[in-house]
């Protein structure tokens, strides 16, 4: 079954610390895979996106890696800030009869405090 | 670039009643269209892909004739809850690709800001 599972589920942290979050997916075949932040009330914006062959990328202070053999990913949030407060969604593509699908994981809502 | 937006951001109907939301790609234009449902707590839910031009898919489970979805243009979609009930307040996102920007095949989808509604 095609699913992705993200952890922890929610996440409080003082702001300074660093955190990782983790998505874990049994999606196949795999397309891409990408790491979205969602503010409450907002849509999602793209923060990474990693392909097959690709083991780690970085935007700022986010830094995905992923690991294809093993079918998991994460997400590294170096030096947290207040902004950083959102929810973290994994999105894996699936390649499926010449079409693709996104398969959503359920999101790591993460709390900043100062 | 690269901007969604989402109109009404925010509405309130009573039971029954039929609402139309927007959903436009404002800096480029988007053969393909999106829309998701996310309730509280949950993660995205797609419901069905609008291609410019021709009728939406569906995905299982979601009933077209309640959600009539139009793709009328490359810039705008609308999504139209017909006869809405208690059970269909939630948030409703949209997103777009733009063929143009995403050389290869990774295929950015560009998020709205979503409509929340709320069915009294």
């Amino acid at each position: 079954k095609n699913q992705v599972e993200q952890s922890p589920q929610s996440l409080i942290i003082l702001e300074g610390k660093n955190c990782t979050l983790q998505c874990n997916y049994t999606v196949s075949p795999f397309s891409n895979l990408r790491w979205y932040k969602q503010d409450t009330g907002r849509g999602p914006v793209s923060l990474t996106i990693m392909t097959f062959s690709e083991n780690t990328k970085s935007n700022g202070r986010y830094t995905a890696t992923l690991d294809a053999d093993t079918k998991q990913s994460s997400l590294h949030i170096t030096a947290s800030q207040l902004s950083d407060s959102a929810s973290y969604i994994c999105v894996v593509r699936r390649r499926s009869s010449g079409t693709y699908k996104y398969i959503f994981g359920t999101g790591t809502r993460l709390k900043v405090l100062a | 670039g690269a901007v969604v937006s989402q109109h009404p951001s925010r509405v309130i109907c009573k039971s029954g009643t039929s609402v139309k939301i927007e959903c436009r790609s404002l800096d480029f234009q988007a053969t393909t269209m999106f829309w998701y449902r996310q309730f509280p707590k949950q993660s995205l839910m797609l419901m069905a892909t609008s291609n410019e031009g021709s009728k939406a898919t569906y995905e299982q489970g979601v009933e077209k004739d309640k959600f009539l979805i139009n793709h009328a243009s490359l810039t705008l979609s609308t999504l139209t809850v017909t006869s809405a009930h208690p059970e269909d307040s939630s948030f409703y996102i949209c997103s777009a690709r733009d063929p143009n920007r995403d050389p290869g095949q990774q295929e950015t989808q560009y998020f709205g800001p979503g409509t929340r509604l709320l069915v009294l």
